[in-house]
Parts: C-alpha cells; sequence; structure tokens
C-alpha cells in the first residue's frame, strides 16, 4: 500500500522560510516523481513543482521559481519542499504527490501552514 | 501560462441524475494532456481520469472523459450521494502544469 506522510502543521512570519517532509513507502521511491501541490483555504490547486528522485531532476513552476526548493533523500524515501521568503498568500495546505512526470496517483494528507507576524 | 476555465462553477443536481463538467483551455491541448481529480471536502484531491478519457486504477466506469482541441468534458452518470465533491481538470501540456478552478458538484 502507497502512504505518503507529511510533516506537522507549520506557522511562520513573514519574511522567513519553512521546510516540508513527505515520507513515502509501499512503492520504490526513486521510480516516481513527487509532486507538490497547495491550496490556499477555500480555494483551488495550485501545482508548485515535481522532483524526480532517481536522478533529481526537477522542475518548478514559475511563480514560485527563486523561492522553491524540491530535494529527496533516498536512503529515507522522503521528499523535501522548502519555501523561503513567505508571504501571507502562501499561507495553505500544501500536498506532496506521487505518481509518473504528469500524473498524481497519490496523495499525502497535506501539511497546513499559517504565515502570520 | 495555459489556463483552464472550468464551467459551470456550481453545478446543483439531484442523486441519480447525470452530469456533465467542462473545461476550456486557452491553447489547443493534446488529449494526453489532460487530467480530471475529485476533491471531497477535507480530503485530498483523487485522480479520476487521464489523457482525457482513461480512467484511473479502481475509478468507475460511471466517470468519463472526452475532448480534444480546447475542449474537454467530464461526464458523471446515475449520481450517488459520494460523487458530489469539487472536480478540477489540469493540464500538462506546458509548464506550469495548471489546474482549472473547480466545478463544485453539490446535492440540489
Amino acid at each position: 500500500e502507497v502512504v505518503l506522510v507529511q510533516s506537522g502543521a507549520e506557522v511562520r512570519k513573514p519574511g522567513t522560510s519553512m521546510k516540508i517532509s513527505c515520507k513515502t513507502s509501499g512503492y520504490t521511491f526513486t521510480d516516481y516523481y513527487i509532486h507538490w501541490v497547495r491550496q490556499a483555504p477555500g480555494k483551488g490547486l495550485e501545482w508548485m513543482g515535481f522532483i524526480f528522485p532517481q536522478n533529481g531532476e526537477t522542475v518548478y513552476s514559475e511563480k514560485l521559481q527563486g523561492r522553491v526548493t524540491l530535494t529527496a533523500d533516498t536512503s529515507a524515501d522522503t521528499a523535501f519542499m522548502d519555501l523561503t521568503s513567505l508571504k501571507s498568500d502562501d499561507a495553505a495546505l500544501y500536498y506532496c504527490a506521487t505518481g509518473d512526470r504528469f500524473l498524481k496517483f497519490f496523495w499525502g494528507p497535506g501539511t497546513l501552514v499559517t504565515v502570520s507576524s | 501560462e495555459v489556463v483552464l476555465t472550468q464551467s459551470p462553477g456550481t453545478l446543483s443536481l439531484s442523486p441519480g441524475d447525470g452530469a456533465t463538467l467542462s473545461c476550456g483551455t486557452s491553447q489547443t491541448l493534446r488529449s494526453v494532456d489532460i487530467a480530471w481529480y475529485q476533491q471531497k471536502p477535507g480530503q485530498s484531491p483523487r485522480l479520476l481520469i487521464y489523457s482525457s478519457s482513461i480512467r484511473a486504477t479502481g475509478i468507475p466506469d460511471k466517470f468519463s472523459g472526452s475532448g480534444s482541441g480546447t475542449d474537454f468534458t467530464l461526464t458523471i452518470s446515475r449520481l450517488e450521494p459520494e460523487d458530489f465533491a469539487v472536480y478540477y481538470c489540469q493540464q500538462s501540456g506546458s509548464s506550469p502544469y495548471t489546474f482549472g478552478q473547480g466545478t463544485k458538484l453539490e446535492i440540489k
């Protein structure tokens, strides 16, 4: 059974950074992509980017380019999402999901991020 | 950036009805570029359809997808209470891989 476990809720001040983890199990971590998608309260889904753990390839949304970094620890089957220079509109539920280059077959439960001074 | 426009924003129907959800794209896309996701309240999204018309594993045949070019459709037959949710289309034709704003399917 594929399971994605995400780190707990975060509360950050504007201008600071955060790092969310996504621990996977039930499949070969290096065979599939890890996508990150966020959802602001009451809003729709926003694709942020993906990483292919096998070779470290990353593709980021241009909107977040320069502020987001995706990494993967293949020894721990865990992916990470770093977001810097946080703003109020970064407050959202952040999902990791695994799948192929484009599709997201299995999703994590989400990590709630609050940005407030 | 490819913009996806879903219509209607909200669809009010009764159990047993059929539903037709639309996704229009700002650029011509290949059929393989469109996927549909379902999100129930308080839950993570779930992949329903990919390549416009292929059902994901475990998805019942009451869900079907179609379309080409700039117009894509998700059809749901014989609505059941568990089908009332928000549905998103997503394109993978060019980065950023944008989602539509969603169609909320609610019980009438």
